[in-house]
């Protein structure tokens, strides 16, 4: 059974950075890539990036380059997104999923319990 | 702002079929994908390229598309069924994922 895990709320001052994990079990971690998706106080999902562990290459959304960096440790299974210079609009859930991207299709298909971040001085 | 246009809320009687679209030049070219999102939960997928259901998604729920549109059925709804439902598709570059704004769905 595939299950991703993540780390639990923060709570940071605006210019701060967040690093929030997502552990990976159930499945070859290397087989599938991580994507980080987040979700502010009441509205709609917004892909940030991902990242393919058997490359670890990762890709970003044109709004979070130069802000959010996604990295993935294969020796735990673990995938780690920071978000740095964080402002009160960063405030949000931040979910990790696993990526089924192929050819014409794109879905997330396992999720994360999703992590709250809170930006306030 | 969202490449991918749906309508921000939809009503259904309990027992009826139910229809939640996706518009967007690039599922012209992309398959949709569907997630279900109930209050204080993580998305669930429900369909994945276009009309595939994953494992334990009940069949009730299906996917189509013509042209730009994408579409999700829920053929005779549930009350279990009230939720947010998202769509996703790569976006018009086909190297980025975007998702539309979200339709809250009413069962009444």
């Amino acid at each position: 059974q595939v299950q991703l895990v993540q780390s639990g709320a923060e709570v940071k001052k605006p210019g701060s950075s967040v690093k929030v994990s997502c552990k990976t079990s159930g499945g070859t971690f290397r087989n599938y890539p991580i994507s980080w998706v987040r979700q502010a106080p009441g509205q709609g999902l917004e892909w940030m990036g991902g990242i393919n562990p058997f490359f670890g290459t990762a890709d970003y959304a044109q709004k979070f380059q130069g802000t959010v960096t996604i990295t993935a440790d294969e020796s735990t299974s673990t995938v780690y997104m920071e978000l740095s210079s964080l402002k009160s609009e960063d405030t949000a859930i931040y979910y990790c999923a696993r990526d089924m991207r192929d050819g014409y299709n794109w879905a997330l298909d396992y999720w994360g319990q999703g992590t709250p971040v809170t930006v306030s001085s | 702002s969202s490449e991918l246009t749906q309508d921000p809320a939809v009503s259904v009687a309990l027992g009826q079929t139910v229809r939640i679209t996706c518009q967007g030049d690039s599922l012209g070219t992309y398959y949709a994908s569907w997630y279900q999102q109930k209050p204080g939960q993580a998305p669930l997928l429900v369909i994945y390229g276009n009309n595939n259901r994953p494992s334990g998604i009940p069949d009730r729920f299906s996917g189509s598309s013509s042209g730009i549109t994408g579409s999700l059925t829920i053929t005779g709804a549930q009350a279990e069924d009230e939720a947010d439902y998202y769509c996703n598709c790569r976006d018009s570059s086909g190297n980025y994922l975007v998702f539309g704004g979200g339709t809250k769905l009413t069962v009444l």
